[in-house]
C-alpha cells in the first residue's frame, strides 16, 4: 500500500504570495492533519480533517485554511505569505476520527523569501 | 490541556552502549502517549504506542518505552544503540477529547558515535 504522498517536495515564494500544498493519504483512510515544523516552535498542529469536515484547528492565523476533498485528498493553503511561514509542512493520515496510529508524509519543505 | 516535555535536547551516546531518552507529560485526561523518529529530511516515523494496555511497550528497532502514570513519565530506551539510530526522537501525546491532535514535545537529537 502506498504510503501517504505530499506535493510539491520543495516550493519557493516570496513574501506576500500565496501557496497550495497538497496531501494524498493512505487508501482508505479518512482523516488528514496538517502540522508546522520549525526549529523555534517545533512541530504545531495546524489542523484536522474527517469526511470533508474540519474536526479540529490549532492557533494559526486565518491565513492558513485548509479543506478536504470526497476522496480524502486534502489541501492547504497560505494566503499573503510571511517570512516566518517558512517551515517544514508535514500532513498525517490515518483510518479514522479516532484511531491511535497516525502517518505521516515526507511532508513540503516552503522557504519564503 | 496537555503538553510533553523531552527533558534532554540532545544525547550522545556510542554505538553499541544503551540509550535513554526521557519524557514527561501533562494531560487531563487518561492519555495515548507515542514515540514518533525523524531521520533528516524525512518524515516521522511511529516507534511506538501506548494506549492504556500494557505499561511496557516495546516498538520497532528494539525501542520500548515504559508507561509511568505516578511519575507522568513515558522514558524511551534501547539496550544497544546502532549507527543507524542517529535521528531526532520525538515523545507524544494525544487525548481522546482532542481527535487526532498529536502534541509534539521539543525533540531530543541523538548522536550515535562508533
Amino acid at each position: 500500500k502506498a504510503g501517504v504522498t505530499q506535493t510539491p517536495r520543495y516550493l519557493i515564494k516570496t513574501r506576500g504570495q500565496q501557496v497550495t500544498l497538497s496531501c494524498s493519504p493512505i487508501s482508505g483512510h479518512r482523516s488528514v492533519s496538517w502540522y508546522q515544523q520549525t526549529p523555534g516552535q517545533g512541530l504545531q498542529f495546524l489542523f484536522e480533517y474527517f469526511s470533508e469536515t474540519q474536526r479540529n484547528k490549532g492557533n494559526f492565523p486565518g491565513r492558513f485554511s485548509g479543506r478536504q476533498f470526497s476522496n480524502s485528498r486534502s489541501e492547504m493553503n497560505v494566503s499573503t505569505l510571511e517570512l516566518g511561514d517558512s517551515a517544514l509542512y508535514l500532513c498525517a493520515s490515518s483510518l479514522g476520527a479516532d484511531a491511535y496510529e497516525q502517518y505521516f508524509g515526507p511532508g513540503t519543505r516552503l522557504t519564503v523569501t | 490541556a496537555q503538553s510533553v516535555t523531552q527533558l534532554d535536547s540532545h544525547v550522545s551516546v556510542s554505538e553499541g552502549t544503551p540509550v535513554l531518552l526521557r519524557c514527561n507529560y501533562s494531560s487531563s485526561y487518561s492519555p495515548s502517549l507515542f514515540w514518533y523518529v525523524q531521520h533528516p529530511n524525512k518524515g516521522l516515523q511511529l516507534l511506538l504506542k501506548y494506549t492504556s494496555a500494557a505499561t511496557l511497550v516495546k516498538g520497532i528497532n528494539g525501542f520500548e518505552a515504559e508507561f509511568k502514570k505516578s511519575e507522568t513519565s513515558f522514558h524511551l530506551t534501547k539496550p544497544s544503540a546502532h549507527m543507524s539510530d542517529a535521528a531526532e526522537y520525538f515523545c507524544v501525546v494525544r487525548v481522546k477529547a482532542a481527535g487526532n491532535k498529536l502534541t509534539f514535545g521539543g525533540g531530543t537529537r541523538v548522536l550515535v558515535k562508533p
